[in-house]
């Protein structure tokens, strides 16, 4: 068990510009959620997947963002036309499917927008 | 709506005790997580209550009480390395098993 990782770890963009950021997760694991974080806040949930399938999105995430799963492994989240306002933290969490089982998170990718 | 209510800020001296309060209000409840989170580092998970009453892991135990929708989090021989933010999270019921998160307490221990 290497536990979540997440590349890059910093990433810094011009605005307008598009990014793209990758998540290894606990290879047991079959779910796999994506998170933004800011300062002073709790992570904020963007999308999650069970396996490939994409079961959820957050209606608060603009259509700039897409997150894939191809083969129920990696996942990949896509910022389009990034914004100052997409600076943030993105995490990304796995868990399996035991009732009682955590979400264990990445280092996260820490993102700014210039 | 759905809401989870813990202090901002929190002080206490090394080698203390401290109780980290969570109140939530959630449209179905599976469980309640405290994970700990140190500057500019992911959430690290410490620990899971499903069922009322005291959960004890070394330092760290977790109390919920359902009926009321309160847990807390209590720190036992705090240590210097025990500051960070604590944050509480409620996963709902139903498929997605989605985490509520709160917006995390902030604990400075002093020497």
């Amino acid at each position: 068990d290497t536990g979540v990782s997440q590349d890059p770890r910093h990433k810094i963009t011009k605005r307008g510009q598009n990014v793209t950021f990758r998540c290894d997760p606990i290879s047991e694991h079959n779910r796999l959620y994506w998170y933004r974080q800011t300062l002073g806040q709790g992570p904020e949930f963007l999308t999650y997947f069970q396996n490939e399938a994409q079961l959820e999105k957050s209606r608060l995430l603009s259509d700039r963002f897409s997150a894939e799963r191809p083969k129920g492994s990696f996942s990949t989240l896509e910022i389009q036309r990034t914004e100052q306002g997409d600076s943030a933290m993105y995490l990304c969490a796995s868990s399996s499917t035991r009732g009682n089982s955590p979400l264990h998170f990445g280092n996260g990718t820490r993102l700014t927008v210039t | 709506g759905q809401n989870i209510d813990q202090p901002t800020e929190m002080t206490a001296t090394e080698g203390a005790i401290v109780q980290i309060n969570c109140t939530y209000q959630t449209s179905g409840f599976n469980g309640l997580f405290w994970y700990q989170q140190h500057a500019g580092e992911a959430p690290t998970f410490l620990s899971y209550n499903v069922l009322d009453g005291l959960e004890e892991k070394g330092r760290f135990s977790s109390f919920l009480s359902r009926s009321k929708g309160y847990s807390y989090l209590l720190l036992k021989e705090l240590q210097m390395k025990d500051s960070a933010s604590y944050l509480c999270a409620v996963r709902n019921a139903g498929n997605n098993r989605k985490l509520i998160w709160g917006l995390g307490t902030s604990l400075a221990v002093n020497p």
